[in-house]
């Protein structure tokens, strides 16, 4: 139980294109998500808590005009990284906690995206 | 001061020998705390789960608090190759509220 999965894996795109990226929460309801991305050889960063329904709350630093975040079902939540440059190439990780055990965090395999 | 600091190490033992690896803590309000290994470019996964002080075992894995201390321990036995990954420790006052995550330890398992 417990599964989270992100679409796509991978992803390459030109610079100033737009990337969204999917989790859903395939076994259980997601009241909450978690957005982060991990750069090489560093821990996880927190861009935003994501709450089924309402607007995402973004972590201090983080754009949210650039970094769009959808919560439209209790199993899904969707990124979209707009006009992404080379800088934003990274390790995108989200995350689910379930509406019956609200203090763990699940997470989503990971999606590599890479800007040229 | 961080929140959560944990050795970045790399940490490297031979197979079979016993893994300690540590968080130390600075909020008085976490009360979860959790334990997460990380293959190279994957997402992290949750290995252990306790609340407040104390220990949990589950198999070669456990999971120790000590919350009088602020310090939180991960014990591997009989450590295998298989092991060699990040492990990450992760902490939250519950109740919804955000996880604070170490910077991880970097463990290699040496056959």
């Amino acid at each position: 139980g417990a599964v989270v999965s992100q679409h796509p894996s991978w992803v390459i795109c030109k610079s100033g294109t737009s990337v969204k990226i999917e989790c859903r929460s395939l076994d259980f309801q997601a009241t909450t998500m978690f957005w982060y991305r991990q750069f090489p050889k560093q821990s996880l960063m927190l861009m935003a808590t994501s709450n089924e329904g309402s607007k995402a709350t973004y972590e201090q630093g983080v754009e949210k005009d650039k970094f769009l975040i959808n919560h439209a079902s209790l199993t899904l939540s969707t990124l979209t990284v707009t006009s992404a440059h080379p800088e934003d190439s990274s390790f995108y990780i989200c995350s689910a906690m379930s509406r019956d055990n609200p203090d763990t965090q699940y997470f989503g395999p990971g999606t590599r995206l890479t800007v040229l | 001061q961080k929140e959560v600091e944990q050795d970045p190490g790399p940490l490297s033992v031979p197979e079979g020998a016993i893994v300690s690896l540590n968080c130390t803590y600075s909020n008085s309000a976490f009360q979860y705390f959790m334990w997460y290994r990380q293959y190279s470019r994957k997402g992290p996964e949750l290995l252990m789960y306790t609340y407040s002080s104390g220990n949990k075992e589950d198999g070669r894995f456990t999971a120790q608090v000590d919350k009088s201390s602020k310090y939180i321990s991960l014990f591997i036995r009989d450590s295998q190759p298989s092991d060699s990954a990040t492990y990450l420790c992760a902490m939250s006052a519950g109740g919804y509220q955000k996880v604070t995550f170490g910077t991880g330890t970097k463990l290699q398992v040496i056959p």
